[in-house]
């Protein structure tokens, strides 16, 4: 059975930083793209970030580029994302998603972790 | 404002057809295949549809999917009460790098 759980989330102040992780399990880690996607409170899914197989291609949302980093561990089956200078619209869940053929099908989910920045 | 349009709402009785569009441009829908997942608030988005048409396993065939130039369409027939939830169309984007969803529709069963 695949395992997607997200850790890490919690309260932030402005501009701080945080690391999520997601550990995977029940299928072959090493074999799919990896991705981050969160969801505002009341408000849609918004697409974060992709990382491929061996970690040699990244891709990210334009709000995200140059203050998160994701990247991944297949030895440890893990992927993570690291987040800095964290601004009050980055409060959301954050999910782990993965499985598809193609980056934007996200067969299977994580229960996602909740970020919250405010002072 | 997303890249991907779709109807803010829908809604229909139980038993019937609704269908839920999702309008995207020639670096999206136009050249890339479209998912579609179902969001139940509280809890993590399910994919309905892949590539454009196509149902994972345990997907009731009530569900389809099509595509026609850079719009795509979610279908579901035989509505039943556990459908009211939050529906988005995704793909990838060419223009932008990154995959794109649509801003989601609100289906309430009537």
């Amino acid at each position: 059975e695949v395992q997607l759980v997200e850790s890490g989330g919690g309260l932030v102040q402005p501009g701080g930083s945080l690391r999520l992780s997601c550990a995977a399990s029940g299928f072959t880690f090493s074999s799919y793209w990896m991705s981050w996607v969160r969801q505002a409170p009341g408000k849609g899914l918004e697409w974060v970030a992709s990382i491929n197989q061996d970690g040699s291609e990244k891709y990210y949302v334009d709000s995200v580029k140059g203050r998160f980093t994701i990247s991944r561990d297949n030895a440890k089956n893990s992927l993570y994302l690291q987040m800095n200078s964290l601004r009050a619209e980055d409060t959301a869940v954050y999910y782990c998603a993965t499985g598809g053929a193609t980056v934007a099908q996200f067969d299977y989910w994580g229960q996602g972790t909740l970020v919250t920045v405010s002072s | 404002q997303s890249v991907l349009t779709q109807p803010p709402s829908a809604s229909g009785t139980p038993g019937q057809r609704v269908t839920i569009s999702c309008s995207g441009s020639s670096s999206n829908i136009g050249s890339k295949t479209v998912n579609w997942y179902q969001n139940i608030p509280g809890t993590a988005p399910k994919l309905l549809i892949y590539s454009n048409n196509q149902r994972p396993s345990g997907v009731p065939d009530r569900f389809s999917g099509s595509k026609s130039g850079t719009s795509a369409s979610l279908a579901i027939s035989g509505l039943q009460s556990e459908d009211e939830a939050d529906y988005y169309c995704a793909a990838w984007d060419d223009s932008l790098n990154g995959v794109v969803f649509g801003g989601g529709t609100k289906l309430t069963v009537l």
